[in-house]
């Protein structure tokens, strides 16, 4: 089956510490997405890619980084700069790129806990 | 300008009943407006969507009906059932825009 698989599920940090999340599409899509989910609150863009090895920032990127070397794989780094980081995180990709009214499809998530 | 707003934050139906959520834009470059069902622990999952030049598309249970003029949209759910019970998010997306998400629906259907 085609989708979106985010590991770990679960992800716990420590304070200074840098953590990577996982995602991984075998939708052969193009464009991949990150968001940030809170509690009561709608979804955040983090950064976005339309192309390998190419990437922009969304709404709320400061403290975190991200990499697009190939074209099923897009990891985001959560770094120490991020001083909130608890907070359920969601991949995302399209078959082209943003703003042309696709659907989005979703992983599973990663919900990050600070320690 | 790129704010979309959602009400009501909660809704509780009973088993059968119609769950309505609205939602409302500003920005004119929107053209598609999807409503995502999410799940707990999960992802979100396209449901249903539109564009303007309709005012009213119907799946199912499930009807979004679209007043451009006011710039806004809802979502209807017909014969609302307990397995209907999630976060329902409203979205706007268009031309050279990032996807906007409202802050999202919790509705719980009573059996």
């Amino acid at each position: 089956d085609g989708g979106i698989t985010q590991s770990p599920k679960y992800l716990f940090r420590k304070e200074g510490q840098n953590v990577t999340l996982s995602c991984e599409q075998n939708l052969n899509h193009d464009a991949m997405y990150w968001y940030r989910q809170d509690p009561g609150q709608g979804l955040r863009l983090i950064y976005y890619s339309q192309i390998v090895n190419d990437f922009q920032k969304g709404d709320i990127a400061e403290g975190y980084s991200v990499s697009r070397e190939k074209k099923e794989s897009f990891p985001l780094t959560v770094t120490s700069a991020q001083k909130n980081p608890t907070a359920f995180y969601l991949c995302a990709s399209t078959q082209n790129g943003r703003g042309r009214n696709e659907k989005l499809f979703f992983g599973s998530g990663t919900q990050l806990s600070v320690l | 300008q790129q704010q979309v707003k959602q009400s009501p934050q909660s809704l509780i139906v009973q088993k059968g009943g119609i769950s309505i959520i609205n939602c409302a834009y500003e920005n004119t470059a929107f053209d598609y407006f999807p409503w995502y069902q999410q799940f707990p622990g999960k992802g979100p999952a396209l449901l249903i969507a539109i564009r303007p030049d309709v005012s009213e598309k119907k799946e199912g249970r499930f009807t979004i009906s679209f007043n451009k003029s006011a710039k806004q949209f809802s979502l209807h759910i017909m014969d609302s059932q307990p397995g209907d019970s999630a976060t329902y998010f409203c979205a706007a997306d268009g031309y050279g825009q990032n996807f906007v998400f409202g802050p999202g629906t919790r509705l719980s259907v009573l059996p």
